[in-house]
């Protein structure tokens, strides 16, 4: 049955700071990954999606990287914002399904 | 920019009665999801709907749930008779296609809540 973890659960830093968050899932079956921000009380917002072929996508501040066979992504932000507040989840789709299945979620706060 | 909608926000509902949450998903897309996050907890997956069946369920999505697409616009998903545990946001998403590629765009969600 796959898993999806994250972390760390919460990540506090000052304005301006390069970080990553990890996400790891316990089977390497998967069509592709994406990665979801969700502010307070509100939706998901799509980040970006990798595909199971591919290593990174970019998107502006952000980078997502995929290591399949270790069941591990990453996702790097540059140059952090206090706007960049949220929680991102890091969601999976197994091979073979249409679902997503998500992670708990890292909550990030920046600091002005 | 589309994007996926619902309605309402926010509802409030007694314990065994029936609900009706509405999503109105991005127009050219073709493939339906249901998804709910209980409070503090994971998002998790129902049901996916495509050319007006269910591909897909979990086990959560027993015989109290169904879902519908009544006309060309709207998806709906339908509680029978709620429970308190049925509280929770319910989002729904859409997505163009389902190859591997399959982004799901997810709506603002609807907070239901099981007095």
């Amino acid at each position: 049955k796959q898993e999806v973890t994250q972390i760390p659960a919460a990540l506090s830093v000052p304005e301006g700071e390069n970080l990553v968050l990890n996400c790891s899932f316990t089977d390497s079956a998967i069509y592709n990954l994406q990665w979801f921000r969700q502010d307070p009380g509100k939706g998901l917002t799509s980040l970006l999606l990798i595909q199971s072929s591919q290593r990174e996508q970019t998107s502006g501040r952000l980078n997502a990287s995929l290591d399949k066979s270790s069941g591990r992504s990453t996702l790097y932000i540059a140059a952090s914002q206090p706007g960049d507040s949220a929680t991102y989840l890091c969601a999976v789709r197994p091979s073979g399904t249409y679902k997503y299945i998500f992670g708990t979620g890292t909550r990030l706060k920046v600091l002005a | 920019e589309p994007e996926v909608t619902q309605t309402p926000s926010h509802q409030v509902t007694q314990m065994g009665q029936e609900v009706i949450l509405r999503c109105v998903p991005i127009s050219n897309h073709l493939y339906f999801y249901w998804y709910r996050q209980i409070l503090g907890q994971k998002v998790e997956f129902l049901v996916s709907f495509y050319n007006n069946e269910i591909s897909e369920k979990s086990e959560i999505f027993d015989d109290q749930f169904s879902v519908e697409r009544p006309d060309g616009s709207n998806f709906t998903l339908k509680i029978r008779s709620t429970k308190l545990e049925d509280s929770a946001m319910y989002f729904c998403a859409s997505s163009v296609e389902r190859t591997t590629y399959n982004e799901q765009f997810f709506g603002p969600g609807t907070r239901l809540t099981v007095l």
